[in-house]
């Protein structure tokens, strides 16, 4: 299998506040981890990419400062969402590939619904 | 830059009716092409994924195929049901990275 875990599921803040949200391979060792936003009615963005023990690659326009990342081990990876506003809610997934199957298959996990007050 | 498109946006369908999504994407050098289906408030569920030396992909009710030449490819439900309700996306990799590019979906409703 390829399971790929988030937590938490959702979560609410304040404004201000910074809010860390966990994304675990499972069942195998992922190579790369991806995340990605959604908001409404939106297909899903990607916000950056990281690789086991390297710092993350972050597309344009995602501030790097605000959004940290940390990919500690083959098997977890961490977004922490700094100093959220309400303009940061939205729903964030994250994905894992493994080197053993197709390059760029991805799996994905259930997405993290975060809501800044 | 890749872009993908989906077509419909939204489709609603009686069921048992057979039906087609389309997607089509603008760099026809990509080496696969991926189906997801995401429900409501939910992550999204790989459904098929086509390499680009393939022309197609089932898995079970669903036959997804994939011309790379005139960058289309198509997901065909057969048989369609209620459970089948949900968001589809394609998504194909951006340029020869592992990044992937998502269309905006079409939303399926199929009718009891």
């Amino acid at each position: 299998g390829a399971v790929v875990s988030q937590h938490p599921s959702w979560v609410i803040c304040k404004s201000g506040t910074s809010v860390k949200i966990e994304c675990r391979s499972l069942d195998f060792q992922a190579t790369t981890m991806f995340w990605y936003r959604q908001f409404p009615k939106q297909s899903l963005m990607l916000m950056a990419t990281s690789n086991e023990g390297s710092k993350a690659t972050y597309e344009q326009g995602v501030e790097k400062d605000k959004f940290l990342i940390n990919h500690a081990s083959l098997t977890l990876s961490t977004l922490t969402v700094t100093s959220a506003h309400p303009e940061d809610s939205s729903f964030y997934i994250c994905s894992a590939s493994k080197r053993e199957t197709s390059p760029n298959e991805q799996f994905f996990g259930p997405g993290t619904r975060l809501t800044v007050l | 830059k890749q872009e993908v498109t989906q077509i419909p946006a939204a489709l609603s369908v009686p069921e048992g009716e057979n039906l087609v999504l389309n997607c089509s994407f603008t760099d026809s050098a990509i080496y696969n092409l991926q189906w997801f289906r995401q429900d409501p408030g939910k992550g999204l569920t790989s459904l098929l994924l086509i390499q680009s030396s393939q022309r197609e992909q089932t898995s079970g009710r669903l036959n997804a195929s994939l011309d790379k030449s005139s960058g289309r490819s198509t997901l065909y439900i057969a048989a369609s049901q209620p459970g089948d309700s949900a968001t589809y996306l394609c998504a194909v990799p951006q340029g020869g990275s592992e990044k992937l590019v998502f269309g905006k979906g079409t939303k399926l409703t199929v009718n009891p």
